[in-house]
């Protein structure tokens, strides 16, 4: 079956440590994003791309780096400059093409992320 | 760019009730307009979209009429269910021809047998 995996369920950081989120995907998509969600805030987008080996910030870059070295995987990195990393992490992508090519996202299943 | 004010929760209804999640938006033009349903623990998943001003979306019993006159988008279901306890959120594209889209801050509803 087509879809988006996302990786681990769940992730624990200590301080000053970078950990990375894994997102693959197998649905031929050109666009994958990276939105954040914090209890009573919403989704916030981190980072997205629109085509392999770019990519462009998002509202809460702050903190995080990723990379699109393939069309399948858009993984991403929470550094140690980010002081609140607990949320959940989601992971979408989409393949429309024309006007509103990113408007119907598949999002995988989230990641939540602890700090220790 | 454009945004979404949605109606905040929790929303707590008995089995076989009627639902109203109120979604109002601003925008450039008139994009589509869009409900999303994430289950506990799950992503997001599409619930209904709309493309233009009068259409309405269904799915699973819920609807939603894109009214540009009142720049609203509300989810409504006549007779919810004990699975429909979720959170819903209502959506658009950032900006005009955008990639990207903006959520509403989500409305959690609970439904009690």
């Amino acid at each position: 079956d087509g879809g988006i995996t996302q990786s681990p369920k769940y992730l624990f950081r200590k301080e000053g440590q970078n950990v990375t989120l894994s997102c693959e995907q197998n649905l031929n998509h050109d666009a994958m994003y990276w939105y954040r969600q914090d209890p009573g805030q919403g989704l916030r987008l981190i980072y997205y791309s629109q085509i392999v080996n770019d990519f462009q910030k998002g509202d809460i870059a702050e903190g995080y780096s990723v990379s699109r070295e393939k069309k399948e995987s858009f993984p991403l990195t929470v550094t140690s400059a980010q002081k609140n990393p607990t949320a959940f992490y989601l992971c979408a992508s989409s393949g429309q093409t024309g006007r509103g090519r990113g408007e119907k996202l598949f999002f995988g299943s989230g990641t939540q992320l602890s700090v220790l | 760019g454009n945004s979404v004010t949605q109606m905040e929760g929790p929303v707590t209804l008995s089995e076989e009730a009627f639902l109203t999640i109120n979604c109002t938006y601003t925008a450039t033009g008139y994009p589509s307009l869009f409900w999303y349903v994430q289950y506990p623990g799950e992503g997001l998943q599409l619930l209904l979209k709309a493309t233009k001003a009068d259409d309405k979306g269904s799915n699973k019993g819920f609807e939603a009429t894109y009214r540009k006159e009142t720049t609203s988008f509300h989810l409504e279901k006549g007779s919810v269910q004990v699975s429909d306890s979720a959170v819903y959120f209502c959506a658009l594209p950032s900006e005009g021809g955008s990639e990207k889209l903006v959520f509403g801050k989500g409305t959690k509803l609970t439904v009690n047998p």
